[in-house]
């Protein structure tokens, strides 16, 4: 149980571009879900708490506009990254929260590579 | 301010070998502890999880981890390594209503054949 999925696994695009990267939890419902990157050899940072059916709560440093996110279902959240540049290359992993009542984990996705060319 | 450290960036040890990864957290209330690990180029996955209770916890694998209050750590170990067991290890602290996790720096396991 708790498994959760990111759609794509990678991505390139041109620069000017938008990306939009699926978040889902399979077995379960979701009220919560976690945005975070990784850049290569460094830890996760996390960039937005997802909310559903409520405004994404985004981390101080995170630019709101371009990092669009929207968390239509208790199953899904995506993140879209706007008019990308180069700099905006990297992993970028979900999770979800298990629903209250039970002990309070995170389910992480595989993660999204994104190369912006 | 809340943190995690994981003072090991790089550690080596030999197939069959013991190991222990440190975790050293720093957090206002009572925390919610967690090990994951993550294989190249994959997410992550949960080893194990501290909330309450018998401080030491087992999880998958054959891992398992001690939290010790007084010295703030919440060490992972593991009896017998497995060359499988290469990859990237995180410690993670949260906790609280908004249930973010703090994540350590990694530590990067390689096993020697």
């Amino acid at each position: 149980g708790a498994v959760v999925s990111q759609h794509p696994s990678w991505v390139i695009c041109k620069s000017g571009t938008s990306v939009k990267i699926e978040c889902r939890s399979l077995d379960f419902q979701a009220t919560t879900m976690f945005w975070y990157r990784q850049f290569p050899k460094q830890s996760l940072m996390l960039m937005a708490t997802s909310n559903e059916g409520s405004k994404a709560t985004y981390e101080q440093g995170v630019e709101k506009d371009k990092f669009l996110i929207n968390h239509a279902s208790l199953t899904l959240s995506t993140l879209t990254v706007t008019s990308a540049h180069p700099e905006d290359s990297s992993f970028y992993i979900c999770s979800a929260r298990v629903p209250l009542g039970s002990t309070e984990t995170q389910y992480f996705g595989p993660g999204t590579r994104l190369l912006v060319l | 301010a809340q943190s995690v450290t994981q003072p090991d960036i790089h550690i080596t040890v030999s197939e069959g070998a013991s190991l222990e990864l440190r975790c050293n957290y720093s957090y206002g209330a009572t925390p919610y502890l967690f090990w994951y690990v993550q294989s190249p180029g994959q997410g992550l996955q949960l080893l194990l999880k501290y909330f309450s209770g018998d401080t030491l916890v087992q999880g998958i694998k054959g891992f398992e981890a001690e939290f010790k209050r007084s010295q703030s750590s919440f060490n992972l170990r593991k009896p017998s390594v497995h060359w499988s067991d290469a990859a990237e290890y995180f410690c993670a602290v949260g906790g609280g209503a908004t249930n973010k996790l703090i994540f350590g720096t990694g530590t990067l396991l390689a096993v020697q054949p």
